[in-house]
C-alpha cells in the first residue's frame, strides 16, 4: 500500500460544477497536508496548505482534512476551464527539523465550457 | 522575487550517456530539494540539501545518479550512465524555515528522454 492514494482520473465536469478532488493516506504521523496544481509542462505550484484536521478556505477552493478518516479533500467551486490542469496533493511530517512532503500521483482535472 | 530556475528545460539524450541538470534556487532558501517525476505519477524526493549539506539522499540511484550543492546556492544534479527508465522530469525546488509548514516551491523542471 503506498503511503498516499490519488485517483488520477481524468476527471472531465463542464464549466460552473464543484469539483471535489480526494486523497487517502496511511501515515498518521503526517501533519501538514498540501494541494499542489501543475499545469502541462509546468512544475507544481502550491494552492493551499493546512495543519492537522479542519477546512480552510481561500476564494473558490476549500480544503478539508479528517485526520480520523485518514482523508483530504479540495473542492473547487465554480470551476473554470483555466482550473484545467493536475493536482497533486502532498502531506509531510517534521524530520530532522524540516518536513518534506509525500506526493500523491495526481489527479488531472478537465473543465470544459 | 524571482522563481527557482532550471536548465535545460529539455534534453534528449541515448542511453549510456550522461547528463547534468542545474538549479538556482530562490534567493535566500536554505534548503534545496531534488525530485523526479516519471510521467503520471507524483515527483519523487531524490535528495534534499540543507546549505551545501545533504538531509536525505535515501532514494538517490547513486550507483549512476549524482548531486551537489557547492557554497549552498546553485545545485547540479547528474546522471551516468542514463538508462531509458529515466526518462522523467527533474523538478528543483527550495524552501526556507520561514514558509509556512515549509512550503516549497518548484521550478518548471527539465525534461529528460532517454532513447
Amino acid at each position: 500500500q503506498k503511503e498516499v492514494e490519488q485517483d488520477p482520473g481524468p476527471l472531465s465536469v463542464p464549466e460552473g460544477a464543484i469539483v471535489s478532488l480526494n486523497c487517502t493516506y496511511s501515515n498518521s504521523a503526517f501533519q501538514y497536508f498540501m494541494w499542489y496544481r501543475q499545469y502541462s509542462r509546468k512544475g507544481p505550484e502550491l494552492l493551499m496548505y493546512t495543519y492537522s484536521s479542519g477546512n480552510k478556505e481561500d476564494g473558490r477552493f476549500t480544503a478539508q482534512v479528517d485526520k480520523s478518516s485518514k482523508y483530504i479533500s479540495l473542492f473547487i467551486r465554480d470551476s473554470q476551464p483555466s482550473d484545467s490542469a493536475t493536482y497533486l496533493c502532498a502531506m509531510s511530517t517534521p524530520s530532522g527539523g524540516s518536513y518534506i512532503p509525500t506526493f500523491g500521483r495526481g489527479t488531472s482535472l478537465i473543465v470544459h465550457p | 522575487e524571482a522563481g527557482v530556475a532550471q536548465s535545460p528545460r529539455y534534453k534528449i539524450i541515448e542511453k549510456r550517456q550522461s547528463v547534468a541538470f542545474w538549479c538556482n534556487p530562490i534567493s535566500g532558501h536554505a534548503t534545496l530539494y531534488w525530485y523526479q517525476q516519471i510521467l503520471g505519477q507524483g515527483p519523487k524526493l531524490l535528495i534534499q540539501f540543507q546549505n551545501n549539506g545533504v538531509v536525505d539522499d535515501s532514494q538517490l540511484p547513486k550507483d549512476r545518479f549524482s548531486a551537489e550543492r557547492l557554497k549552498g546556492v546553485d545545485s547540479t544534479l547528474k546522471i551516468q550512465p542514463a538508462k531509458l527508465e529515466d526518462s522523467a522530469v527533474y523538478l528543483c525546488a527550495s524552501s526556507s524555515r520561514s514558509s509556512s509548514g515549509n512550503t516549497i516551491y518548484f521550478g518548471e523542471g527539465s525534461w529528460l528522454t532517454v532513447v
